[in-house]
């Protein structure tokens, strides 16, 4: 079990462009959590999901993100027509929440995203 | 609304020396979880400690302790005789009302405190 892995760690993009991320949570975990971290600030949830059900979003979730997670397993988040303001440290975490009552987070080491 | 509040932005101390870390939140439900979490250089979160609304006792774990009052609505946590591998940003966080038949992981940061350990 290597922990929550997030591709890529950097990701230098021209505004405008699209840019996918990618989240492989921890084997076995169900739920699966991404965060939005700008500097000097505390990570911002954005979404998550129950197996492969996206059952929450943000209101910071514009139309612009979209997230997956066909399988249940990895997850992908899509930032379409990136804007400055979207530059972050885009957080995946995992959980198990078949363990009742168990909410400990795993997170990853982040994608952080830079817009020029 | 939901929020937390970590008025510390950043603390220096020296090697050796007891730190404390304030956080104070804001919630009307009477059902909650309150985290804290390590987050090193690294960007890593690494989950510290999980308390539930009903437990007010205090815990230890090693050279960390936390204080859990709710008639003050603070979580705070205290280094025991910090090292220099303490250095990091620490955030404390609530999380949403319970649903689903258990806590959601859906959590509310404080905007974190850096805490420097010099040697």
């Amino acid at each position: 079990d290597t922990g929550v892995s997030q591709n890529p760690r950097h990701k230098i993009t021209k505004r405008g462009q699209n840019v996918t991320f990618r989240c492989d949570p921890i084997s076995e975990h169900n739920r699966l959590y991404w965060y939005r971290q700008t500097l000097g600030q505390g990570p911002e949830f954005l979404t998550y999901f129950q197996n492969e059900a996206q059952l929450e979003k943000s209101r910071l979730l514009s139309d612009r993100f979209s997230a997956e997670r066909p399988k249940g397993s990895f997850s992908t988040l899509e930032i379409q027509r990136t804007e400055q303001g979207d530059s972050a440290m885009y957080l995946c975490a995992s959980s198990n929440q078949k363990v009742r009552h168990d909410e400990k987070l795993f997170f990853g080491s982040g994608t952080q995203l830079s817009v020029l | 609304a939901q929020k937390v509040t970590q008025a510390q932005t950043e603390i220096s101390v020296v090697e050796k020396e007891d730190v404390t870390l304030d956080c104070v939140y804001e919630t009307r439900d009477t059902t909650y979880y309150l985290f804290w979490y390590k987050q090193p250089p690294s960007g890593e979160l690494v989950f510290l400690i999980r308390r539930n609304s009903f437990d007010e006792q205090n815990e230890i774990s090693g050279r960390y302790s936390w204080n859990f009052q709710k008639s003050t609505s603070s979580f705070n946590f205290t280094i025991t005789a910090s090292q220099v591998v303490d250095s990091a940003v620490y955030f404390c966080a609530l999380s949403e009302p319970v649903n689903y038949g258990g806590a959601t992981n859906k959590l509310i940061f404080g905007t974190g405190t850096l805490l420097a350990v010099q040697p």
